[in-house]
Order: C-alpha cells, then sequence, then structure tokens
C-alpha cells in the first residue's frame, strides 16, 4: 500500500532550527515534494528531491534518503511567518501526488 | 514560476444548483491537471485526474456523476459540482503539471475555491 507518515503539529521559537520528517512507502517513485500551505490558501511548493541528498534553499533545505523511505524539511532562522501546515508529498509511477497529513508548525515569539 | 488560476475564488450556492470551477494554466500547457479538495484541517484529497482530451480518471469514492471534469483544452479544465448539497461545501485546489518541464515534476497550484452550500 501508499502511506505517508509526518507528525501532527510542531511547535519551535521563533529564530530556532526546526526538522520536520517524514517517512513513506509508495508504489513507484517519482521524487518528493514538501509544499507550504498557510490557513485557507493553497499549497506552494518548496522543494523537490529524486535523488539522495541535501538540497538547500535559503532558509530551508530538504533531505531524501531513498533507501530509508525518509526525507525531511530543515527550517532555519524561524520567522512568525513560518507558520503554517508542511505537506510531505511523494509523486508515483502516474505522476500522481501522494500526500501527508501535513505537519502544523507554531512558532512562538 | 509557471502560475495557475482558479475561477471563482470563493462560491456560495444555494442546495440542489450546480457550480462550474475553472483551472487555467497561464502560461504554460498542461495535458494533466489534478483536482483535489481539502476539509478544514485535513489534508488535500485528490478526486480525479483530468487528462485533456479523454475523459478524466476518478479516485475511488469520488461520484463521476456528480464531479463533472472536462479538460477541453490544454490549459483549461472545469469541475462542476451537480446538484450540491452542504457536505460538498470545502476548499476545491487544481494542480496542473507542466507538459514541457520534461522530468521536472512540479504541481503547480491553483488558489483554491471555497465553496459553501446553504
Amino acid at each position: 500500500g501508499q502511506n505517508i507518515d509526518q507528525p501532527t503539529e510542531m511547535t519551535a521559537t521563533e529564530g530556532a532550527i526546526v526538522q520536520i520528517n517524514c517517512t513513506y512507502q509508495t508504489s513507484g517513485f517519482n521524487g518528493l515534494f514538501w509544499y507550504q500551505q498557510h490557513a485557507g490558501e493553497a499549497p506552494t511548493f518548496l522543494s523537490y528531491n529524486v535523488l539522495d541528498g541535501l538540497e538547500e534553499k535559503g532558509r530551508f533545505s530538504s533531505f531524501l534518503s531513498r533507501s530509508k523511505g525518509y526525507s525531511y524539511l530543515l527550517l532555519k532562522e524561524l520567522q512568525m511567518k513560518d507558520s503554517a501546515s508542511y505537506l510531505c508529498a511523494t509523486m508515483d509511477s502516474n505522476y500522481q501526488l501522494i500526500w501527508g497529513a501535513g505537519t502544523k508548525l507554531i512558532i512562538k515569539p | 514560476g509557471a502560475v495557475v488560476s482558479q475561477h471563482p475564488s470563493w462560491v456560495i450556492c444555494k442546495s440542489g444548483t450546480s457550480v462550474k470551477i475553472e483551472c487555467r494554466s497561464l502560461d504554460f500547457q498542461a495535458t494533466t491537471m489534478f483536482w483535489y479538495r481539502q476539509f478544514p484541517k485535513q489534508s488535500l484529497m485528490l478526486m480525479a485526474t483530468s487528462n485533456e482530451g479523454s475523459k478524466a480518471t476518478y479516485e475511488q469514492g469520488v461520484e463521476k456523476d456528480k464531479f463533472l471534469i472536462n479538460h477541453a483544452s490544454l490549459t483549461l479544465s472545469t469541475l462542476t459540482v451537480t446538484s450540491a448539497h452542504p457536505e460538498d461545501s470545502s476548499f476545491y485546489i487544481c494542480s496542473a503539471r507542466d507538459s514541457g518541464a520534461g522530468d521536472y515534476n512540479e504541481q503547480f497550484f491553483g488558489p483554491g475555491t471555497r465553496l459553501t452550500v446553504l
């Protein structure tokens, strides 16, 4: 079957670093995506990993290990505007996205 | 980056009426578009995959006669919620894959349409 797991909610402090983990089991693999979604808005693209390793993009980095079915999103220098849900999604062999339930990140001053 | 628009942004309708939602790729061609539904505090749920020039592929549990999808051109897909009921109230989001993007598989999302059925 297909399954994606990520924590339901995390809390972090402004200026700190937070890592959001995602584990997956999917049939076929065409990459893993991280999206940010603020309440009432559509998801916005953050990162795409299809090969093992770390992809860095400004304050956000994403890591993938295909052998372990594992990814994480690392957010540095947290800002209040980073409070949002972070969605992990894998793309299967039919180019469909399989979504995790999302991690609600709460940033405290 | 590529832009996807949705219209309308929000709609309120009476129970029993039909509502059409448009999804357009503004600066790229999309042979494949996806329709999602999202209830409050839940993740995105794929409803159907819309393929230009052919019938949509619906996910299990999604009524194809209730949620009519038409993908008549490479830049436009429409979702019609027929005989809407209050339980159809949700946030409907479309996404599109850039046909010319080669191996890059990013889906670009529209801003979503909030449907409220009274």
